[in-house]
């Protein structure tokens, strides 16, 4: 089975600066034959579903806000939100769908300095 | 607009079993998969499984191998996720999912429920 790691499992970061998270997967989540990686990135704010803002690993989804970006290849991964808004403050989470079991990061909690 | 809708909130005892609807609205259950995600009190995600259409079968995390089935009806384009054998360590907040990616063109499908409690306490 394919381990997510996220680091670091918390942040606090001022607004308007740069929040930068990272995901690690024990394995490729690349295919070549299509040139992809499997890998997204959820939003999660407290007692709300998880919502999607990067897939494919830097395809952001419509609607997302372009200070959200997603990069990386392979088995290294990086949610970069670029200037930090008070609505930001959430967990996030990496999940690789390369295959199954579809795993999960742990987290990453941000949140305002 | 599509939209999944889940059944309300759950109390049972260890040892019984639970099952969660999940109704589709705004696009036909057969045309997608659906998972089930799992997040206990202050915990992360936890992936339970899901329908792969390229293999056309039902994929079960390991953990849940044995205590888990989930099932559809499209006659009414919902999805159930039933658990067995319950213990503590059940109590969580169960989410359906469709979670499905197109690489081309670049589309993703993904809609989550609103998530059911499900309380495991004698």
């Amino acid at each position: 089975d394919i381990v997510m790691t996220q680091s670091p499992d918390s942040l606090a970061v001022s607004l308007g600066e740069r929040a930068t998270i990272n995901c690690k997967s024990s394995q490729s989540v690349f295919f070549s034959s299509n040139n992809k990686n499997y890998l997204a990135w959820y939003q999660q704010k407290p007692g709300q579903p998880p919502k999607l803002l990067i897939y494919w690993a830097s395809t952001r989804e419509s609607g997302v806000p372009h200070r959200f970006s997603g990069s990386g290849s392979g088995t290294h991964f990086t949610l970069t939100i670029s200037s930090l808004q008070a609505e930001d403050v959430a967990v996030y989470y990496c999940q690789q769908y390369f295959t199954t079991p579809r795993a999960f990061g742990q987290g990453t909690k941000v949140e305002i300095k | 607009q599509v939209q999944l809708m889940q059944s309300g909130a759950e109390v049972r005892r260890p040892g019984a079993s639970v099952k969660v609807s999940c109704t589709l609205s705004g696009y036909p259950l057969n045309e997608t998969s659906i998972h089930w995600v799992r997040q206990a009190p202050g915990k992360g995600l936890e992936w339970i499984g899901g329908f792969d259409p390229e293999d056309g079968e039902t994929f079960y995390a390991q953990k849940f191998q044995g205590r888990v089935t989930m099932t559809e009806d499209p006659s009414t384009d919902t999805a159930y996720l039933e658990l067995n054998s319950l213990r503590s360590g059940d109590t969580a907040m169960y989410y359906c999912a469709t979670l499905w990616f197109g690489a081309f063109p670049e589309t993703a499908f993904d809609f989550w429920g609103q998530g059911t409690m499900v309380t495991v306490s004698s």
